[in-house]
Parts: C-alpha cells; sequence; structure tokens
C-alpha cells in the first residue's frame, strides 16, 4: 500500500513565524505535489517536484517554497506566515506518469 | 486557463441515486477522474475514464463522458451514509507535466 505521510495534522502559528511542512512518501515515486484546499475553491497546486532538487510552481506560489533534497521527502516553506495562509495543505505523489494521485491526509494550518 | 467546474452542493436520500456533475475545459485530457475525500482524510482515487470512453462502471459507480459538451459525470446507485464524502472531479494537463486540474469539489451528504 502506498503510505503518504505529513508531519502534523494541525498546526497553529503566529503571523510571521517560519513554517515547515513536511511530507514523506514510501512508494519511490519521481512526483510530489503540495496543493492547498479551501472551500469551495478546491485544490489549488502551490509547487510540485519530479525529481530530486526539482521544483516547479504551480498555480499559486506565492508565499510558499519548496525543498527536494532527497526522492521520499518534500517539504512546504512558509517564509513568513499571514493569516490567509490559513487553509488545509495536502501532499501527494505519483509515478513519473501520473495516473494516480495518493495523498496524504492533510495538515490544517492555522496563522493567528 | 483550464477551469473544471462543480456545483458545490448535494443532498439525496439513503438508497437513491446521486449524479454528480462537473465540466472541465482541456479536450486533450487523455484521462478523467473523480477522486473521494472523506471527513478528516486526504483524497483517494475512486474511478477514472480514459477520453476515449462513453461510459465506465463499475460496482455501484457509473461514469459517462460527454466530449462534445466536455462534460463528466458520476452516478452512485443506492447511495449509502457511508457515501457522504467530497468528491472531486480532475483532468490531467496534457503538456508532459502530468499536472492535475481540480474541480472544487461536491459536498456529498446522504440523509438516512
Amino acid at each position: 500500500d502506498v503510505k503518504v505521510t505529513q508531519s502534523s495534522r494541525y498546526l497553529v502559528k503566529r503571523t510571521g513565524e517560519k513554517v515547515f511542512l513536511e511530507c514523506v512518501q514510501d512508494m519511490d515515486h519521481e512526483n510530489m505535489f503540495w496543493y492547498r484546499q479551501d472551500p469551495g475553491l478546491g485544490l489549488r497546486l502551490i509547487y510540485f517536484s519530479y525529481d530530486v532538487k526539482m521544483k516547479e510552481k504551480g498555480d499559486i506560489p506565492e508565499g510558499y517554497s519548496v525543498s527536494r533534497e532527497k526522492k521520499e521527502r518534500f517539504s512546504l516553506i512558509l517564509e513568513s506566515a499571514s493569516t490567509n495562509q490559513t487553509s488545509m495543505y495536502l501532499c501527494a505523489s505519483s509515478e513519473p506518469t501520473g495516473n494516480e494521485q495518493y495523498f496524504g491526509p492533510g495538515t490544517r494550518l492555522t496563522v493567528t | 486557463g483550464e477551469d473544471v467546474e462543480q456545483s458545490l452542493f448535494l443532498s439525496v436520500r439513503e438508497g437513491d441515486s446521486s449524479v454528480i456533475n462537473c465540466t472541465y475545459t482541456d479536450s486533450s485530457s487523455t484521462y478523467l477522474y473523480w477522486y473521494k475525500q472523506e471527513p478528516g482524510a486526504g483524497l483517494q482515487l475512486l474511478t477514472y475514464i480514459f477520453s476515449n470512453m462513453d461510459m465506465k462502471q463499475d460496482q455501484r459507480l457509473t461514469v459517462l463522458l460527454n466530449k462534445k459538451d466536455k462534460h463528466l459525470s458520476l452516478r452512485i446507485a443506492d447511495t449509502q451514509t457511508g457515501d457522504s464524502a467530497i468528491y472531486f472531479c480532475a483532468e490531467i494537463e496534457t503538456s508532459g507535466t502530468y499536472k492535475y486540474i481540480f474541480g472544487t469539489g461536491t459536498r456529498l451528504k446522504v440523509l438516512a
């Protein structure tokens, strides 16, 4: 069974803090993705990576950065958290041809 | 840009059929997908259809694809309370990046 795990289910941070969200997958997938999920907006792609040290901007990269130093781990970084980054963050991974994405359980981040 | 649209809510009685609709924009998508998100969980692939098919049936699920109108639907027969979830349709970009474009999600509520 593919497993995608995220470091926290719930996180509360203050405005201006640096926030790290970690994602680990155990299926040796090349592709990894970070989304945010907001009511009425569905999933929006923040960043994705198709190989170690490779990254591509998604639809809403502003205010975020990512790191992929190892194949199994993809980190999302909020350099200076703001209240409009309060959201559910979902990580996913897939094989190179990307037919199915496997999702982690999500991290609900609240920025106060 | 690409856009995938769904209605936000659907409410049905237990035992009835549910039909969740989706319109997409990228007519060159090879696959179209339905994902299910149960409360507090990530997304899981429910089913998918190749773009050269009109219909796919899998137990209680029937997917209909109208390529001319770029319309995708998911029919759940004999809907159960366990089917209550958010359902996302998605298409895959054909530019080689294997990025998904997700719809806004339809929250299905099954009334006992």
